[in-house]
């Protein structure tokens, strides 16, 4: 199986402000990432798929780079409604699997 | 609207069976392959499997192929997990999702609890 490590583990950070997550792959995913938004108490709804491709409806504050083994996902200009874990997953290859997860909060 | 609503769920001894289901809507739920994601209590997420539109093929985590079954009725436009022998481990929220852009879970249901318990 694929392991994703994703970091950090929680975050906190400024209205306004960029904040940008990391995850790592073990293998080369050629860049079948997908990083996922889940608000408290809802499901997860998917931002950014092929690493940097934005999901419908998604506002255009977030973004996803990287290649390889190495990706991020950066948001700009830091709302309230931005509070929510994600998450990163590799679909590249079977299993698909999970990153651990980031909490992120504002400060 | 994509819609997925799932059911099922609930308390259930170790070592019984469960099926849950996920009713599709908004969409020709017979053009997309689907999947079964869950997330335990401690927000780990982990991919159970999925199934292609047709129902001829499925793929599950290696881990779990020897007791879930992924199926569906597209004339009813429902999903399936059927769970057996559950263990304390499998407590977790189950999600049903659906394909979008190339991968299996880009639209998600609202989840359903399951908890194995005596």
């Amino acid at each position: 199986d694929i392991q994703m490590t994703q970091s950090p583990a929680s975050l906190s950070a400024s209205l306004g402000e960029t904040v940008t997550i990391e995850c790592r792959a073990s293998e080369d995913i050629y860049n079948g990432l997908a990083w996922y938004q889940q608000k408290p108490g809802k499901s997860p709804q998917l931002l950014i798929y092929n690493a940097n491709s934005l999901h419908t409806g998604v506002p255009s504050r977030f973004s996803g780079s990287g290649s390889g083994t190495q990706y991020s996902l950066k948001i700009n200009s830091l709302q309230s409604e931005d509070v929510a874990s994600y998450f990163c997953q590799q679909y590249y290859n079977y299993p698909l699997t999970f990153g651990s997860g980031t909490k992120l909060e504002i400060k | 609207e994509v819609q997925l609503v799932e059911s099922g769920g609930g308390l259930v001894q170790p070592g019984a069976s469960l099926k849950l289901s996920c009713v599709a809507s908004g969409f020709t739920f017979s053009d997309y392959w689907m999947s079964w994601v869950r997330q335990t209590p401690g927000k780990t997420m982990e991919w159970i499997g999925d199934i292609k539109y047709d129902g001829s093929y499925t793929n599950y985590a290696p881990s779990l192929k020897n007791r879930f079954t992924i199926s569906r009725d597209n004339a009813k436009s429902t999903l399936y997990l059927q769970m057996s022998n559950v263990r304390s481990e499998d407590t977790a929220t189950y999600y049903c999702t659906r394909g979008s852009m190339g991968i299996t879970t880009g639209y998600w249901g609202q989840g359903v609890m399951v908890t194995v318990s005596s």
